[in-house]
């Protein structure tokens, strides 16, 4: 299986913040990463995929970037509702695993 | 609307079978996968496997292989994730989602409530 590593896995922020998570691939999985924010007591909802597609109706305050094994979402001013965990994915093998997921905290 | 209602809280015994379920509405259900993802409690996401309505063509995780079975009855768009003995260590959240587009390799960008699953003597 190909092994997600997030970095932090937490982290302390305010309103306003710009905030940077990282995801590592343990191989080159080219841009096939999509990632996920679940708010506590919900479901994850897709936030961006490819990478660097901004998924439908995701404010533009969300961004991703990175191919290969390395890849990076950024929240350039975080908003209340932000504050939640944030999960990475691979899809290009089966199983699409996730990372072990980064809480940012205010 | 496009969504994903998933069946409610489930409270069984070890051993004991379950099938918990995840209705489509609002979109065309044989063209797009469904897939399952487990939360045990206070950790993170795991794929358990996915399912094209279509066909029934299933890939299952290797770390689920043969401790669950997922299925499909297009005639009403329900997918299904069964188990025929429980154990405490299924407790966890169960969740339901749809890839974003037809491909077999994809996001989840619809996703259902969610299944808590509770097995407990």
């Amino acid at each position: 299986d190909i092994q997600m590593t997030q970095s932090p896995s937490s982290l302390s922020a305010s309103v306003g913040d710009r905030v940077t998570i990282s995801c590592r691939a343990s191989q080159n999985i080219k841009k096939y990463v999509s990632w996920y924010r679940q708010r506590p007591g919900k479901a994850p909802n897709l936030l961006i995929y490819a990478a660097s597609v901004l998924h439908t109706g995701v404010p533009s305050g969300f961004s991703g970037s990175g191919s290969g094994t390395d890849f990076t979402l950024t929240i350039s001013s975080l908003q209340p509702e932000d504050f939640a965990t944030y999960y990475c994915q691979q899809t290009y093998s089966v199983p699409p695993t996730f990372g072990g997921g980064t809480t940012v905290e205010i | 609307e496009v969504q994903l209602v998933q069946s409610g809280a489930e409270v069984k015994k070890p051993g004991e079978s379950l099938k918990v379920s995840c209705k489509g509405s609002g979109y065309n259900f044989p063209n797009f996968w469904i897939g399952w993802v487990r939360q045990m409690p206070g950790k993170g996401l795991e794929w358990v496997g996915i399912i094209y309505p279509g066909d029934s063509d299933i890939r299952y995780s290797p770390s689920f292989q043969g401790r669950v079975t997922i299925s499909v009855d297009k005639s009403i768009s329900t997918a299904f994730l069964q188990w025929s003995s429980l154990e405490a260590s299924d407790t966890a959240i169960y969740y339901c989602a749809r890839h974003l587009s037809i491909a077999a390799m994809d996001a989840f960008a619809i996703w259902g409530q969610g299944t808590m699953v509770t097995v407990s003597s």
